[in-house]
């Protein structure tokens, strides 16, 4: 167990919905990530924030955007759904922002959406 | 931008021997981290090791060695005395200089034979 939390575990729903993914960081942990898994894409970056604030963005498309609240926990909001974005979705965590003291990432067991 | 490679998709190996998985990487930065991480058919991520490419010895956690080669941009994961629970999905993964991205290589699948 590495100490974050993702909710929901699966996720069915139908293209043109939106949905909300939640991820709580280890304790003490600041940063937050997420990234994507899925057959034809592999595992890739979408979007990073450090104690509230956008840090760092990857292949992330418009249709999803993030944010991490005050309680460090952070949201994945995916709309406009398409057949193309089953995945699964993991977020991770780690304490530093950038390479000052440990940049390991522990990730979370992740949320597998499946768009119908 | 840097790009991983790991190009076994798939290896297998005795029980109680030693398998070496290749993993390369092309980056312009001098300064940056590497990390294996294995996938079991749970899916959960578990990071096995990392190496900071500023240190010149190769990182080793229990069975688990690397071998960094910076020069030529290799990072091979030795598994030794290979454990039935060992067979996973493993990625080769870089952390960027800025330390917020990890790229991934596309996985090695390593079957385990009792």
């Amino acid at each position: 167990d590495s100490g974050v939390t993702q909710t929901p575990k699966h996720l069915i729903t139908a293209t043109g919905q939106r949905v909300t993914l939640r991820c709580s960081p280890r304790s003490g942990d600041l940063s937050v990530y997420w990234y994507q898994q899925s057959l034809d894409q592999g595992l890739q970056f979408l979007i990073q924030y450090y104690n509230g604030e956008e840090r760092a963005k990857g292949n992330i498309l418009e249709r999803f955007s993030a944010q991490q609240f005050p309680d460090l926990h952070s949201e994945l909001n995916l709309s406009s759904l398409e057949l193309g974005d089953s995945a699964l979705y993991f977020c991770a965590s780690s304490v530093a922002q950038g390479r000052t003291g440990i940049s390991e990432q522990y990730f979370g067991p992740g949320t597998r959406l499946t768009v119908t | 931008a840097q790009t991983v490679t790991q190009s076994q998709p798939e290896m297998s190996v005795q029980e109680a021997e030693t398998v070496t998985l290749s993993c390369t990487y092309d980056t312009s930065e001098s300064d940056y981290y590497l990390f294996w991480y294995k996938q079991p058919p749970s899916r959960q991520m578990i990071l096995v090791i990392r190496q900071e490419a500023y240190k010149q010895q190769n990182a080793t956690e229990n069975r688990f060695s690397v071998n960094f080669q910076k020069a030529a941009k290799s990072f091979s994961l030795k598994i030794s005395d290979s454990q039935l629970g060992d067979a996973a999905m493993y990625f080769c993964a870089y952390l960027n200089n800025a330390g917020n991205m990890l790229t991934f290589g596309g996985g090695t699948r390593l079957m385990v034979k009792p």
